[in-house]
């Protein structure tokens, strides 16, 4: 897979607690995503950078924040988790002037 | 609510047989791609369609664009077990941006 990690793998969390997740690329590519993906459902963004420290609200961004200090890194936080935040979360990368993106293998978070 | 929105949801077909999948989408795009994801799996891009093309071929995948009607289909032909997937359409709209749908499940049975 293109230089694209993501970490942790699997996580169990309980409701109220935070939530840091965490997409590291090798590839230096300027742009990185963050979706979540439902059951018999597509990816919907949550949210997205087009650089270091600039990023911008997806589709479903309300209860997520995000933050990206370098290049190669790109975390995804919930504040409060919610039962209604359970779902695999993948991150993604693209390079500038490209239109393929990358995937990582995703994130596949529960809370209980 | 998503920008593409793919047709069918699911679809069943035998070995050797053609499988065509349809995207539509709302608004003006710059193109269209379309992904593969095997279950438990991250997506894997197959193929991009510019706004400017109407026809993309890549070994035996056929991709169409008709920007008059907002739509795109993926043909693959003769299809083979290890096709078994689901297909995602994603349209590019704002710089880096991508939005998919809610994909087709492909099911092809030996």
């Amino acid at each position: 897979d293109a230089g694209i990690t993501q970490s942790p793998r699997h996580k169990v969390t309980e409701t109220g607690t935070p939530v840091t997740l965490r997409c590291h690329q090798t590839e230096n590519h300027r742009y990185m995503y963050w979706y979540r993906q439902d059951p018999g459902h597509g990816l919907r963004l949550i949210h997205y950078s087009y650089g270091v420290k600039d990023t911008d609200k997806g589709e479903v961004s309300d209860g997520y924040s995000v933050s990206r200090s370098k290049t190669e890194d790109f975390l995804l936080t919930l504040e409060s988790a919610t039962s209604s935040q359970t779902s695999v979360y993948f991150c993604a990368i693209k390079g500038s002037g490209a239109d393929e993106a990358f995937f990582g293998q995703g994130t596949r978070l529960t809370v209980v | 609510s998503q920008q593409g929105e793919e047709d069918p949801q699911a679809l069943s077909i035998q070995e050797g047989e053609n499988a065509t999948m349809n995207c539509s989408y709302k608004t003006s795009i710059n193109n269209l791609q379309w992904y593969r994801q095997n279950s438990g799996r991250g997506l894997v891009h197959l193929i991009l369609i510019r706004s400017n093309e109407r026809e993309k071929h890549s070994g035996r995948l056929r991709v169409t664009l008709d920007t008059s009607k907002k739509s795109s289909s993926l043909l693959i032909t003769a299809s083979r077990a290890a096709d078994t997937a689901s297909y995602f359409c994603a349209t590019d709209t704002n710089a880096g941006k991508s939005t998919f749908g809610d994909g087709t499940t492909l099911t092809v049975k030996p």
